[in-house]
């Protein structure tokens, strides 16, 4: 069975740094691109970037370039999502999803979510 | 504003069909991208409902259908149950994004 298994929920101070993780389980973990949506309170879903963990080949949304950075450990089968300096801005759930790309790529499962709240 | 376009808001009695719109544009599903959808309920993850347009993931129960033409395409659902009230949210991609996902703003659907 395809699991995606998130981390815990944070909560964080503006300038602080984070990463938060997905681990995948039950298929070929460097095969597949996964990647992260976030969806703000009350609001709609935002694609924001995708690796490969086969060769760590990494593309950004343009809304989200130089504001993240996605990485992945294959070793452990696990992707991160991470922040150098939180915004109050940035508090939303976060999702990783593994991308089927058989023909355009579709989001086929997604993580639980990680609740990240950044407040003074 | 999304790329593609939503209503924000269906609504229907147990039973009856309804229908969500996708609009999107020539650089998007006019360019041959293909759409999917997924169902969103309250307080959980999204999930998978529709992908290349017209298939249904294992699981997924025929009422739902969708189909594409042009530059839109359009979720289906038939003999509406109360458990099918949800966020329901089309996904393509753009090439004026070179190519990245884009997500459609998201319709809720109401069972009256």
């Amino acid at each position: 069975e395809v699991q995606l298994v998130q981390s815990g929920a944070e909560v964080k101070k503006p300038g602080e740094s984070l990463k938060i993780s997905c681990k995948g389980s039950g298929y070929s973990f460097t095969s597949y691109w996964i990647g992260w949506v976030r969806q703000m309170p009350g609001k709609g879903l935002e694609w924001m970037g995708i690796i490969y963990p086969g060769d760590s080949d990494t593309r950004y949304s343009p809304s989200f370039q130089g504001q993240v950075t996605i990485s992945a450990d294959k070793s452990i089968s696990t992707a991160y999502l991470q922040w150098s300096s939180l915004k109050a801005s940035d508090t939303a759930m976060y999702y990783c999803v593994r991308h089927d790309c058989g023909g355009d790529c579709y989001f086929d499962y997604w993580g639980q979510g990680t609740l990240v709240t950044v407040s003074s | 504003q999304s790329v593609l376009t939503q209503p924000p808001s269906v609504s229907g009695a147990p039973g009856q069909r309804v229908t969500i719109s996708c609009t999107g544009s020539s650089s998007n599903i006019g360019a041959g991208y293909d759409v999917h959808w997924y169902q969103q309920l309250p307080g959980t993850a999204p999930k998978l409902l529709i992908y290349g347009n017209s298939n249904r993931p294992s699981g997924v129960p025929d009422r739902f259908s969708g189909s594409k033409s042009g530059t839109s395409a359009s979720l289906a659902i038939t003999g509406l149950q109360a458990e099918d009230e949800a966020d329901y949210y089309c996904q393509s991609y753009d090439s004026s994004l070179s190519g990245y996902a884009v997500f459609g703003g998201g319709t809720q659907l109401t069972v009256l």
